[in-house]
């Protein structure tokens, strides 16, 4: 069974940091590419940052780029989420979420979720 | 950056009700449009990817249709567990987008 668990989430002053971490299990890790996703409270959803599956691409929204880093570890079927500098907008739930595509359609949508863990800026 | 909006932003439905959901792109995305719903307190679930195919698992009173810039999800004979928000999303280049959303709920 796939399972998406974050972890990390918490309450930090604006300015401050905090990382995120994203434990996959039940599929090839290694194999995806990986998203987090994130959703203030009572609003739409905003996709944040995108990794491939070895690592070495990465992309973000224009409003986290540079004070957010993705990362992942596949030797421990892990994704993070280094969050820097952050704001008041920042608070949200911020889920992580897998990326597969298939033959016909080779670009990925996100087809398993985590649970999302919740991170507040406020002083 | 593509933008997507939908529309309604809300509709009240009854059960076995049809109901329709478009999502608009500012630009072309080809197929590469997902649809989501999501309930309370609870991570979005997929339903339909490629603006068409059934995500496994998805009763079959869901789906959709569209290309480019167009695109509709129909729920058919709308049961109590569909009262939901429902999202599009375009996954054909970054940054990826989803819409605003469409809350369903009960008339």
């Amino acid at each position: 069974e796939v399972q998406l668990v974050e972890s990390g989430g918490g309450l930090v002053q604006p300015g401050g940091s905090l990382r995120l971490s994203c434990a996959a299990s039940g599929f090839s890790f290694s194999s995806y590419e990986m998203n987090w996703v994130r959703q203030a409270p009572g609003k739409g959803l905003e996709w944040l940052s995108y990794i491939n599956n070895r690592g070495d691409k990465k992309d973000y929204i224009d409003s986290v780029r540079g004070r957010f880093t993705v990362s992942r570890d596949n030797t421990e079927n892990s994704l993070h989420l280094q969050m820097n500098t952050l704001r008041a907008e920042d608070t949200a739930i911020y889920y992580c979420a897998r990326g597969v595509g298939t033959a016909v359609t080779p670009k990925p949508y996100f087809d398993y979720w985590g649970q999302g863990t919740l991170v507040t800026v406020s002083s | 950056a593509i933008r997507l909006t939908q529309s309604p932003s809300s509709l009240s439905a009854s059960t076995g009700d049809r109901v329709t959901i478009t999502c608009r792109a500012t630009q072309g995305v080809g197929s590469y449009l997902a649809w989501y719903q999501q309930k309370p307190g609870k991570a979005p679930k997929l339903l339909i990817y490629a603006a068409s195919t059934l995500q496994s698992g998805v009763p079959s009173r869901f789906s959709g249709i569209g290309s480019g810039t167009d695109f509709t999800l129909t729920i058919n004979c709308l049961q109590s567990e569909d009262f939901a928000i429902y999202y599009c999303q375009q996954y054909y280049s970054h940054p990826f987008a989803f819409g605003p959303g469409t809350t369903v709920d009960f008339k």
